[in-house]
C-alpha cells in the first residue's frame, strides 16, 4: 500500500523555467510533509518542510504548497538551475517531530542548459 | 561537521550468505535510523534507536534482520541469511534527538545479493 505517491517518475525543465514536482498522499493522519533532494551516489538531503497548519512555505527559490483537501502537495524550485538536477521524494509523518517518515518514490529531475 | 559515515559502500554477496553495514552518526546525534531503499521505491524505514534503545522496529524483518547501537553511538544492521530481495541501498539516517525534524543521511552501502 503506497501511502505517498509521486507519479512523475520523472521531469524535465529548461533551466530558468519553473519545476514543479507533484506528491499525493492517502493517509489522513499525515500531519507533517518534506521534500528531500538526492544526488547519485549520497544519502537524501532534507531540502524544505510544511506542517498541516500550512498552505505554504518558502525557503529561497523553494516552495513548497499543500491542498490538504486534495491530499497533495507540491514543489515549485524557481528559477530551475542545474545543480538542481537530482531525484526528489516526497515524505509524510504523522507527527511534527517527522520521526517515522513515509517517504514517496521519487521523481528524477533534469534541468536542461 | 563531519557527515553520517557508512561502510562498507558496496558489498555482494551470494544468497543464504550473512552480511553487516556500519554506520557512524553525527556526533552528538541521539537518534538513529535504518532505511532499506530498494531500486525505484524511496526508503523505508527499518529500526529507530534513541540512545542505544530501540524505539521503532515495527518494519524490520526480524527472522533474518538485527540491528544493535550498544554504546549509543555506532550502530550495525546485520542480514542473516541474505535473500535476493534484500537487494537494495541501506541508508543510515541521525538527528539531534525528537524535537529535530531534520534526520541527516548517510550516503548508503549498496548490496547486491546473487
Amino acid at each position: 500500500d503506497q501511502q505517498v505517491k509521486q507519479n512523475s517518475p520523472s521531469l524535465s525543465v529548461q533551466e530558468g523555467r519553473i519545476s514543479i514536482l507533484n506528491c499525493d498522499y492517502t493517509n489522513s493522519m499525515f500531519d507533517y510533509f518534506l521534500w528531500y533532494k538526492k544526488y547519485p551516489a549520497e544519502g537524501p538531503t532534507f531540502l524544505i518542510s510544511i506542517s498541516s497548519i500550512k498552505d505554504k512555505n518558502e525557503d529561497g527559490r523553494f516552495t513548497v504548497f499543500l491542498n490538504k483537501s486534495a491530499k497533495h502537495l507540491s514543489l515549485h524550485i524557481v528559477p530551475s538551475q542545474p545543480g538542481d538536477s537530482a531525484v526528489y521524494f516526497c515524505a509524510a509523518s504523522a507527527d511534527v517531530r517527522a520521526e517515522k517518515l513515509t517517504f514517496g518514490t521519487g521523481t528524477r529531475l533534469t534541468i536542461i542548459p | 561537521e563531519a557527515g553520517v559515515a557508512q561502510s562498507p559502500r558496496y558489498k555482494i554477496i551470494e544468497k543464504r550468505q550473512s552480511v553487516a553495514f556500519w554506520c557512524n552518526p553525527i556526533s552528538g546525534h541521539a537518534t538513529l535510523y535504518w532505511y532499506q531503499q530498494i531500486l525505484g521505491q524511496g526508503p523505508k524505514l527499518l529500526i529507530q534507536f534513541q540512545n542505544n534503545g530501540v524505539v521503532d522496529d515495527s518494519q524490520l524483518p526480524k527472522d533474518r534482520f538485527s540491528a544493535e547501537r550498544l554504546k549509543g553511538v555506532d550502530s550495525t544492521l546485520k542480514i542473516q541469511p541474505a535473500k535476493l530481495e534484500d537487494s537494495a541501498v541501506y541508508l543510515c539516517a541521525s538527528n539531534l534527538g525528537p524535537e529535530q525534524e531534520t534526520q541527516y543521511f548517510g550516503p548508503g552501502t549498496r548490496l547486491l545479493v546473487l
